[in-house]
């Protein structure tokens, strides 16, 4: 099956400053890659998603990359504001979003003001 | 957006009772629905895909007996922890992927629910 690893586990960045988040997947036949931000007792939040058909993705101050051939895709968040301190959780499913996703350990990102 | 509601939020019980958490999508029609758990700290594991009007389907060491599955609508999906123990305590979320229409393409996710077992 699917194995996700995710990277780091902690981040501290500087408010303002920029933070990003790898992830690397095993199965091949993946093709849907989404980015979630849980924040304490709630569900998690879709912030970005990608397809494998795509490189690039951008939304505002977030962006995700995927690199195929390496099987790792990254989030980055630019500008970063005290609300973005979260957890974030990378996805990936070979079934287009239909499928149930196998998710990575998480992130804890922490915004110092 | 895409609206996925989970009912009860938290749910305290004595071990040995058996627990129902709702999850509906409330503005559109799910062909699937999944439901995940989640411990403290940990990351959201799959434990079960339902299709409307079909038998879930369980990943590897998630007892089916224990964690039943009703799918009865497109719009609603209920998971029944039955003689619940405490190592069931955990944070249980569903998600749902819609059938068609403007959210079609990716699963929306429940707030969650919290069991206690105690």
């Amino acid at each position: 099956g699917e194995n996700v690893e995710q990277h780091p586990s902690t981040l501290s960045v500087q408010e303002g400053d920029s933070a990003v988040i790898k992830c690397t997947y095993s199965d091949s036949a993946s093709n849907y890659f989404p980015w979630y931000k849980q924040e304490l007792g709630k569900g998690p939040q879709l912030i970005i998603d990608i397809r494998s058909n795509v490189g690039e993705k951008k939304d505002q101050r977030i962006a995700v990359t995927l690199n195929k051939t390496a099987k790792h895709f990254s989030l980055h968040i630019t500008e970063t504001q005290p609300e973005d301190s979260a957890v974030y959780f990378c996805a990936a499913d070979s079934g287009g979003g239909a499928d149930g996703l196998t998710f990575g350990k998480g992130t804890h990102l922490i915004i110092q003001p | 957006g895409a609206v996925v509601s989970q009912h009860p939020s938290r749910v305290i019980c004595k071990s040995g009772t058996s627990v129902k958490i709702e999850c509906r999508s409330l503005d559109f029609q799910a062909t699937t629905m999944f439901w995940y758990r989640q411990f403290p700290k940990q990351s959201l594991m799959l434990m079960a895909t339902s299709n409307e009007g079909s038998k879930a389907t369980y990943e590897q060491g998630v007892e089916k007996d224990k964690f039943l599955i009703n799918h009865a609508s497109l719009t609603l999906s209920t998971l029944t922890v039955t003689s619940a123990h405490p190592e069931d305590s955990s944070f249980y979320i569903c998600s749902a992927y819609p059938l068609a229409g403007l959210y079609y393409g990716t699963q929306y996710f429940g707030p969650g629910t919290r069991l206690l077992v105690l």
